[in-house]
Formats: structure tokens, C-alpha cells, sequence
């Protein structure tokens, strides 16, 4: 069973407009969100977090938001660029104290097209 | 800085034979962390260890799988006897492992492909 879910296996969006990946989590107990990127033939690579004591996040163009009471979190990215073509990973970890495991969704993959 | 290396980057094998898939991780970094991607079941954490010790290996599938560690700068996944249903992506990724921090950046290489036929 999932506790991280992905529902958007892919997503479209036309250059200079916002993207917008989903992701919604099951376990109460989970704390903090993270989005990784991943492109063809490499690892995933870390992009941006949010701890469960903030709803909003924002690095430059990457905008994370939470929603506790939904278990719902959404990375924005505005304006979206070619580059920005890739899978995007939604993880989710806090199940105990001193454990470092995420637990991952299946991954959206977002091409932004010229 | 040389990140997360992983050997081979691509592997076939024939059901029934030992892979075996190695990872240097990143100089300095304390935590290690075995990842197996498919499309079904997406990314699952099989095995993690801090200063060399494992510390969840609860997502080993079965008893085919073994991970060892046996200084800061090697790890090693094997699978004996392989499977066909083995075949995956398998990522290794690093992290800093500080003492008290329960949460850090995972640095992951760039995979080993795994197909057993």
C-alpha cells in the first residue's frame, strides 16, 4: 500500500507557465516532505523540503506547499523551463525518531515543452 | 568532489547466477542507503547503514539479498541466485550521518540496471 502517493504518472505544461506536481500522504506520522528530480540515466538529485511546522517553502523558481489536514503537499514551479523536463519525486520521512527512511511516491514526470 | 559511484552501470546475467553491485559513497559521509527502482513499485529503501553498521535492512526482499559493509568507503549488494524479476534499477545514495540529525540530503550515484533473464 501506498502511503505516498503520486496520482499524475505525467504532466505537460507549456513553457513560461506554472507547473504544478501533487502529492498526497497517508501517515499522520510523517514530518517532513521532501522533492527530488531525477533525469533519464541519473539518480535523483535533492531539490527542495518542508518541515510539518510550515505550510510554504520557496527556493528561487520551487515553491513547496502542505497541507496537513488534507496530507496533501504540491511543488510549484513558475516560470517552468526546458531543463526543468525530468521525474519529480515526492518523499515523505518521521516514522521514528532516529530513522533516516523516506518513503517515496512513484514519481510525475513534467515535460515543459519550447 | 567525486559524488556517489556506482559499479557496473549496467548488468546482464542469466537467472540463477550471483550479481554482485558495489558503491563508493561519498568521502566523509557517515549514512549509506541501498534503493531498488521498478515501475510497479517505484523506489523502496532495501537496506541502510550508519558507520558501517546496518541499521534497517527491513526492505531486503528475502534472503537472496545481501548487503555488506565493511569500511567507510565500500558497500556491496548481492543477489544469489538472481532472478528474473530481480531486474530493476539499483541506486546507491550517501549522507552525512550526523549524530542526533534524523533527516539529511541523500546524494544518490547514478544507478546500476539490472537485467536477469
Amino acid at each position: 500500500d501506498q502511503q505516498v502517493k503520486q496520482n499524475s504518472p505525467s504532466l505537460s505544461v507549456q513553457e513560461g507557465r506554472i507547473s504544478i506536481l501533487n502529492c498526497d500522504y497517508t501517515n499522520s506520522m510523517f514530518d517532513y516532505f521532501l522533492w527530488y528530480k531525477k533525469y533519464p540515466a541519473e539518480g535523483p538529485t535533492f531539490l527542495i523540503s518542508i518541515s510539518s511546522i510550515k505550510d510554504k517553502n520557496e527556493d528561487g523558481r520551487f515553491t513547496v506547499f502542505l497541507n496537513k489536514s488534507a496530507k496533501h503537499l504540491s511543488l510549484h514551479i513558475v516560470p517552468s523551463q526546458p531543463g526543468d523536463s525530468a521525474v519529480y519525486f515526492c518523499a515523505a520521512s518521521g516514522e521514528a525518531g532516529n530513522n533516516r527512511k523516506l518513503i517515496w511516491g512513484l514519481g510525475t514526470s513534467l515535460a515543459v515543452n519550447p | 568532489d567525486a559524488g556517489v559511484i556506482q559499479s557496473p552501470r549496467h548488468e546482464v546475467t542469466e537467472m540463477g547466477q550471483e550479481v554482485t553491485l558495489r558503491c563508493k559513497p561519498i568521502s566523509g559521509h557517515n549514512s549509506l542507503f541501498w534503493y531498488r527502482q521498478t515501475m510497479m513499485r517505484g523506489l523502496e529503501l532495501l537496506i541502510y547503514f550508519n558507520n558501517n553498521v546496518p541499521i534497517d535492512d527491513s526492505g531486503m526482499p528475502e534472503d537472496r539479498f545481501s548487503a555488506k559493509m565493511p569500511n567507510a568507503s565500500f558497500s556491496t549488494l548481492k543477489i544469489q541466485p538472481s532472478e528474473p524479476r530481480d531486474s530493476a534499477v539499483y541506486f546507491c545514495a550517501s549522507s552525512q550521518g550526523l549524530a542526533g540529525v534524523w533527516w539529511e540530503t541523500q546524494y544518490f550515484g547514478p544507478g546500476t540496471r539490472l537485467l536477469v533473464l
